[in-house]
């Protein structure tokens, strides 16, 4: 069985600063996790992945997510937030069965 | 390479019309996805596909059928639409290998209301 929970169901901060989404998971293999990005009245789009080769992944926009199997984590981070970025995101697990496993989603807003 | 489309993009139904919404992917997945996104509930999957011919239930199957006849399509029935139904649906593909394996791929998704 693999369950993912998203720790935070919104996290604000300012423009300029660090953003982390935290992201737990279980899995009974080693699993593939995802991140994506859903703005405003769009559909979601892949931030970044680890399909179990290195542990620090870098996706698009500046966003990184490390793989830490010790702590079953798989945060995502960003050292300066820009105004683009706010939006909703979605950590999810996949291993080998047929359905993937979503988390509740995380609302990122960023201040001015 | 379009990726996944869904059409229509938009419907305003009432309640018990029936319609049904297309997805197309041209990327050659074996598996495909229906889910639905209320506020606050993330996205909850309807049914899904492993492959040509065949279909799965999820997690809220209930008032909704497929079809996947051709494995680039697969279709979201409403035989008897109902308020309920009124949510943002979207329809993804997934890699089962190469260097997007276990990737999904989504769609624009489709706005339905149902009055």
């Amino acid at each position: 069985a693999q369950s993912v929970t998203q720790l935070d169901s919104h996290v604000s901060v300012s423009e300029g600063t660090p953003v982390l989404l935290r992201c737990n998971y279980s899995s009974s293999y080693s699993p593939s996790l995802f991140w994506y990005v859903q703005h405003p009245n769009k559909g979601l789009q892949l931030l970044l992945k680890y399909t179990s080769a290195a542990t620090l992944v870098k996706g698009i926009n500046g966003f990184e997510a490390e793989f830490k199997k010790s702590e079953t984590s798989f945060h995502l981070t960003k050292p300066s937030a820009h105004m683009s970025d706010a939006a909703e995101y979605f950590c999810v697990v996949t291993h080998g069965s047929y359905i993937p496993t979503f988390g509740r989603g995380t609302s990122l807003i960023v201040h001015p | 390479n379009a990726g996944v489309t869904q059409t229509p993009k938009f419907r305003v139904l009432k309640t018990g019309q029936s319609m049904t919404l297309l997805c197309a992917q041209d990327m050659n997945h074996e598996y495909m996805y229906w889910y639905r996104q209320d506020p606050g509930m993330g996205l909850r999957l309807i049914h899904y596909s492993v492959g040509e011919g065949t279909t799965a239930k999820g997690e809220v199957p209930d008032g909704y059928n497929v079809s996947r006849l051709k494995k680039q399509n697969f279709l979201l029935g409403l035989e008897s639409a109902a308020p309920s139904q009124t949510s943002v649906y979207f329809c993804a593909s997934r890699a089962t290998s190469g260097s997007s394996y276990n990737e999904q791929f989504f769609g624009p998704g489709t706005r339905l209301t149902v009055l």
